[in-house]
């Protein structure tokens, strides 16, 4: 069973530039979270996704951002127009479908957005 | 809403000796706490997790940590740390239902010295 699948694992942008981040969560996870990490700080949540619904985009900045999780393939968090801001390094996680509380959440390798 | 504090932004210990990296939590019911570790430009692996059945935890690499409800403490320590520990390791905190997003702390870097 392969883990949290994220890719590019690195990805350059020049500003004003799209950077699109994909998300394969673990095989039977269908809740997806979407975390971003900026140097010397914990993870800030962003947004929470299950397949083709938004559940909880309260961490989302209100513009440039957004994210979809479909049906079918990837969970894509989508910055658009980059800034040099948005250089963070950028973690996805995906947890089954559990009521338990203390159910963890799977964490990808991250993606490294670089804005030049 | 729930939150946690990492009293330490940095430990520094010498191999073999104990480690101790404290967390403070705050939740208005009884929380759902877990410890991750990062290890550079890697991902997050779960060490342990709080799942009230008993108050002392047991996780990966030797690690544990005891839940204090009276403390609102969740430490994690490990009796001898080794050169491989040397990470960054952050507290969290789960919401009161199921799937809720994890609120993370901003982590303690904790460095080990031969």
């Amino acid at each position: 069973n392969a883990g949290v699948m994220q890719n590019p694992r690195h990805l350059v942008r020049r500003r004003g530039q799209e950077a699109r981040l994909r998300c394969s969560p673990m095989k039977g996870h269908s809740h997806v979270y979407w975390y971003r990490q900026l140097p010397e700080e914990g993870l800030k949540f962003m947004v929470y996704l299950q397949k083709e619904n938004i559940i909880d985009e309260s961490g989302m900045p209100k513009e440039r951002f957004s994210a979809e999780f479909p049906k079918e393939g990837p969970s894509i968090l989508r910055i658009q127009q980059v800034v040099r801001g948005d250089s963070a390094a950028y973690f996805c996680a995906s947890s089954p479908v559990d009521r338990a509380t203390n159910t963890e959440a799977f964490f990808g390798q991250g993606t490294r957005l670089t804005v030049v | 809403a729930q939150s946690v504090t990492q009293l330490d932004s940095h430990v520094s210990v010498s191999e073999g000796t104990p480690v101790l990296l404290r967390c403070n939590y705050s939740s208005s019911y009884s929380p759902s706490l877990f410890w991750y570790v990062q290890h550079p430009n890697k991902g997050l692996q779960l060490l342990l997790k709080y799942t009230s059945a008993a108050t002392l935890v047991k996780g990966i690499n030797g690690f544990e940590a005891e839940f204090k409800k009276s403390e609102t403490s969740f430490h994690l320590t490990k009796p001898s740390a080794h050169m491989s520990d040397a990470a960054e390791y952050f507290c969290v905190v789960r919401g009161n239902s199921g799937n809720t997003p994890l609120v993370f702390g901003k982590g303690t870097r904790l460095s080990v010295i031969a």
